[in-house]
């Protein structure tokens, strides 16, 4: 139980373009899901907080017009990076947590982006 | 700030050494705390644990974790490193009343074979 998945794992990109990344849980409802980056050899950064029908809540320092999080349903939250950089080249991770005492969040495989 | 340190950077070890890997955490009230690894070119695994209960925790592949309370630490052990534990390992935090996780800097284990 609570897999999480993401599309795509791997992505290239021109840029200036702009690339979706989809995070689902699988098998529970996410009421909370979250967005991380880990550039190489470091750890997660927390990006961004999203709860299921409202707007995100955003780390200091992420732009949030940069990095569109929605959370249109209870299994599903996308992070959408526009006009990307090569700068933004990163592993993306998301999690998801489906409340509960513990509130512990469940890790997608991550999504390696590449913005030449 | 809420933070989460692991002080060993990077550690050698010959295969069948023991391992202990340190994580402290500040002060923030009650905790929950994991530990996980990341294998070279894959996703986070969680290796274990703990919410309450027994401050010794026992996880998978035989790695294990005492919370010490008074020291706010949550340090990994594993009494034979095989060289496939080769990997970054890291401790993450999530405080009372806060859904966030914070994730220390991570260890960097070689195991030589």
């Amino acid at each position: 139980g609570a897999v999480v998945s993401q599309h795509p794992s791997w992505v290239i990109c021109k840029s200036g373009t702009s690339v979706k990344i989809e995070c689902r849980s699988l098998d529970f409802q996410a009421t909370t899901m979250f967005w991380y980056r880990q550039f190489p050899k470091q750890s997660l950064m927390l990006m961004a907080t999203s709860n299921e029908g409202s707007k995100a809540t955003y780390e200091q320092g992420v732009e949030k017009d940069k990095f569109l999080i929605n959370h249109a349903s209870l299994t599903l939250s996308t992070l959408t990076v526009t006009s990307a950089h090569p700068e933004d080249s990163s592993f993306y991770i998301c999690s998801a947590s489906g409340g509960g005492t513990n509130n512990e969040q469940f890790f997608g495989p991550g999504t390696r982006l590449t913005v030449l | 700030a809420q933070s989460v340190s692991q002080h060993n950077h990077h550690v050698i070890l010959s295969e069948a050494a023991s391992l202990e890997l340190g994580c402290n955490y500040s002060y923030g009230g009650t905790v929950n705390l994991f530990w996980y690894v990341q294998y070279p070119g894959q996703h986070l695994q969680l290796l274990l644990k703990y919410f309450s209960g027994d401050p010794l925790v026992k996880g998978i592949k035989g790695f294990e974790a005492e919370f010490i309370k008074s020291k706010f630490s949550f340090n990994l052990r594993k009494p034979s490193v095989q060289w496939s534990d080769t990997a970054e390992y890291f401790c993450a935090v999530s405080y009372s009343g806060t859904y966030k996780y914070i994730f220390g800097t991570g260890t960097r284990l070689k195991v030589l074979a």
